[in-house]
């Protein structure tokens, strides 16, 4: 299976929270996991990415925790802010046959920060 | 300035007509990614490309079809075989390997 399932839908943080967003994959043959942060009317861009060899990535607010076992990653937003209210996506990437990586997403999580 | 241009920004398509998205690029990147976004369902995958004149289905390829006849372009058609076109459509380019995909502002299309 060559899916990435994401959850919540949808998520309410107060200014200051921490949000939490979830992504399961069953491919092993996945090894690249980016999230992805989308405004309205706009393309995504890449906030942070993981690869298995290792359990978390930090950067600034922003964490990727990674069970390789499990086979499940989430996004944990520290002292989550008004402008980070956005469509989060999840995605991994991986080469099934062929000469060209497939970057498959999840279904995304919209957050909405409240001041 | 390097970057992925779509366009048009918005386009209309009538029943039974085909419609072509326009995706260019200047990133020097091999690989392209067309994906569609809808309500709910995130960015599924229509097609990708690793090099020029060669190209895969996603996950949704039904009623689409695309050429990669110079690197820095990838253009999708929308076919009237797609029963369902309206939506927003995302191009992507990178890297090969696991890299960082870069997208374009998106095409909505709608049929009227």
């Amino acid at each position: 299976q060559q899916q990435v399932k994401q959850s919540p839908q949808s998520l309410i943080v107060q200014k200051g929270g921490i949000s939490i967003i979830n992504c399961a994959y069953e491919n092993t043959a996945f090894d690249y996991f980016p999230w992805y942060q989308q405004f309205p009317g706009k393309g995504p861009a890449l906030l942070i990415a993981i690869r298995p060899d290792v359990s978390e990535k930090k950067e600034g607010r922003f964490t990727i925790s990674f069970n390789k076992s499990a086979k499940q990653f989430s996004l944990h937003i520290m002292d989550s802010q008004p402008g980070d209210s956005a469509t989060y996506f999840c995605a991994a990437s991986g080469l099934f046959g062929g000469a060209t990586n497939k970057l498959i997403f999840g279904t995304g999580t919209l957050l909405a920060v409240q001041p | 300035d390097g970057g992925i241009t779509q366009s048009p920004k918005y386009l209309f398509r009538k029943e039974g007509q085909n419609v072509t998205l326009s995706c260019e690029q200047n990133l020097n990147h091999d690989a392209m990614y067309w994906y569609r976004q809808d309500p709910g369902q995130g960015l599924r995958l229509i097609y990708y490309s690793q090099i020029v004149n060669d190209f895969q289905k996603g996950d949704i390829a039904e009623g689409y079809s695309v050429s990669r006849e110079k690197k820095e372009s990838f253009p999708l058609t929308v076919t009237s075989a797609q029963k369902n076109p309206t939506a927003f459509y995302l191009c992507a380019s990178r890297l090969p390997g696991d890299t960082e995909a870069f997208f374009g502002q998106g095409t909505r299309l709608t049929v009227v």
